[in-house]
């Protein structure tokens, strides 16, 4: 089922630098690229995403930059915070499949003080 | 209300048990998801119903058998599972099928098999 590749695993950053995490997929089909962030014993949440015809989004800290041509998108968090703890996600959407969301392999991420 | 409701959050059952989890929303959403997420893996999906009809059957076993018995439930029906099928079981909805809208996500029922 997994059809997106996501690096790193694991991602230590210190408080108020920059975590930057990467995504690559494979089926051109794909026409809407979500993150999840998802803290221990809780469900995933919606973080921040983006459609393929556009190459960046920017909500707050967050920012997504997509490049189509290349399959790939990233999402950086830009001063990171303890808070920002937690396990991110990137996933894709295939609308035409009956809205088929599959997640990314997973980046734990942990923003020491 | 953005909320998916989930019960039980804890649920522990022998493998000859039958057990359901429910899975509730109000926010109008005509699309539910069951997802099974493994310790440290991500949540891999297992069915989608669209306006209450089944349409996303990712080859679950048959021990596990969904149920949308209304636009704002979801059930999962479990018999006869195996220690294997311990993880947190997570139920989402989204507004619609064909629609790039946000999927909320329950809080998730953990399940032992004993």
């Amino acid at each position: 089922q997994q059809q997106v590749k996501q690096s790193p695993q694991s991602l230590i950053v210190q408080k108020g630098g920059i975590s930057i995490i990467n995504c690559a997929y494979e089926n051109t089909a794909f026409d809407y690229f979500p993150w999840y962030q998802q803290f221990p014993g809780k469900g995933p949440a919606l973080l921040i995403a983006i459609r393929p015809d556009v190459s960046e989004k920017k909500e707050g800290r967050f920012t997504i930059s997509f490049n189509k041509s290349a399959k790939q998108f990233s999402l950086h968090i830009m001063d990171s915070q303890p808070g920002d703890s937690a396990t991110y996600f990137c996933a894709d959407i295939l609308t035409g499949g009956g809205n088929k969301l599959t997640f990314g392999t997973g980046t734990q991420l942990k923003v020491e003080l | 209300d953005t909320e998916v409701t989930q019960t039980p959050k804890h649920l522990v059952m022998g493998m000859t048990n039958k057990k359901s989890l429910k899975c509730e929303q109000h926010m109008g959403h005509r699309a539910m998801y069951w997802y099974k997420q493994k310790a440290k893996k991500p949540p891999e999906l297992m069915f989608v119903y669209s306006y209450e009809k089944l349409s996303i059957n990712e080859s679950v076993p048959s021990r596990f058998s969904p149920e949308c018995p209304n636009s704002s439930l979801l059930n999962l029906h479990l018999h006869a599972l195996q220690p294997e099928d311990s993880a947190l079981y997570l139920c989402a909805s989204s507004q619609g099928p064909r629609m790039n809208t946000e999927a909320f996500f329950g809080q998730g029922t953990r399940l032992t098999v004993v």
